[in-house]
């Protein structure tokens, strides 16, 4: 099985600062690699997909990049919305694993 | 739109049963494989159970396997959860999720979950 294993565990940034959380994989998975955030008493939703490609609706400010065992999620001016855990998840191999979250947080 | 409700949760007791049902709406339902993804409370999000789209291929995660019972109706645009010996490391929210691409796909829509509270 494929462990993910994201970092830091705990962010904290400013509105308006950059931002970078990173997501590593025990093994390569390619480019099937997706990010989700979810904000607390919501349930989680898809910002990217195949490691860069943004979902419908999701805002140029994220970006993602990477490949094989080494990704991250990008956020390029962060917004008071994006105060958030996120997640990482491999789908190259079974069982689809999840990392143990990143939570950004206003400094 | 894509709208996916799960029910079924509930406060059961460790050895007992729930079935948890996740009706789909906004899309063509028998084209999407699923997946059952459940958090339990302060935790992460965890990957429980999968299945194809015509419910011919299922896959469960190991803590589950030989308890849970994932299974479909397409003609009702429903997924299902059937949970049984339940423990208490099983209290979570349950999330049904459409999935999109390899292996389990990624998952592009989440309904609002389910609660299931396992507790004597």
């Amino acid at each position: 099985e494929i462990v993910m294993t994201q970092s830091p565990a705990t962010l904290s940034r400013s509105p308006g600062e950059r931002a970078t959380l990173s997501c590593r994989a025990s093994q390569s998975v390619g480019n099937n690699l997706a990010w989700y955030q979810q904000k607390p008493g919501q349930a989680p939703r898809l910002l990217i997909y195949g490691a860069s490609t943004r979902a419908t609706g999701i805002p140029a400010r994220f970006s993602g990049s990477g490949s094989g065992t080494e990704f991250t999620l990008t956020f390029s001016s962060l917004q008071s919305e994006d105060f958030a855990v996120y997640y990482c998840q491999q789908y190259n191999n079974w069982p689809p694993f999840f990392g143990q979250g990143t939570r950004l947080e206003i400094k | 739109e894509v709208q996916l409700v799960e029910s079924g949760g509930g406060l059961v007791q460790p050895g007992g049963s729930l079935r948890l049902s996740c009706a789909a709406s906004g899309f063509s339902f028998n084209i999407y494989s699923m997946n059952w993804v459940r958090q339990a409370p302060g935790k992460g999000l965890e990957w429980v159970s999968y299945i194809s789209s015509t419910g011919s291929t299922m896959y469960y995660t190991d803590s589950v396997t030989g308890r849970f019972t994932i299974s479909r109706d397409n003609a009702k645009n429903s997924l299902y959860l059937q949970m049984n010996s339940l423990r208490a490391e099983d209290t979570a929210v349950y999330y049904c999720t459409r999935a999109s691409g390899p292996v389990a796909g990624k998952a592009d829509y989440w309904g609002q979950g389910t609660e299931v509270t396992v507790s004597s």
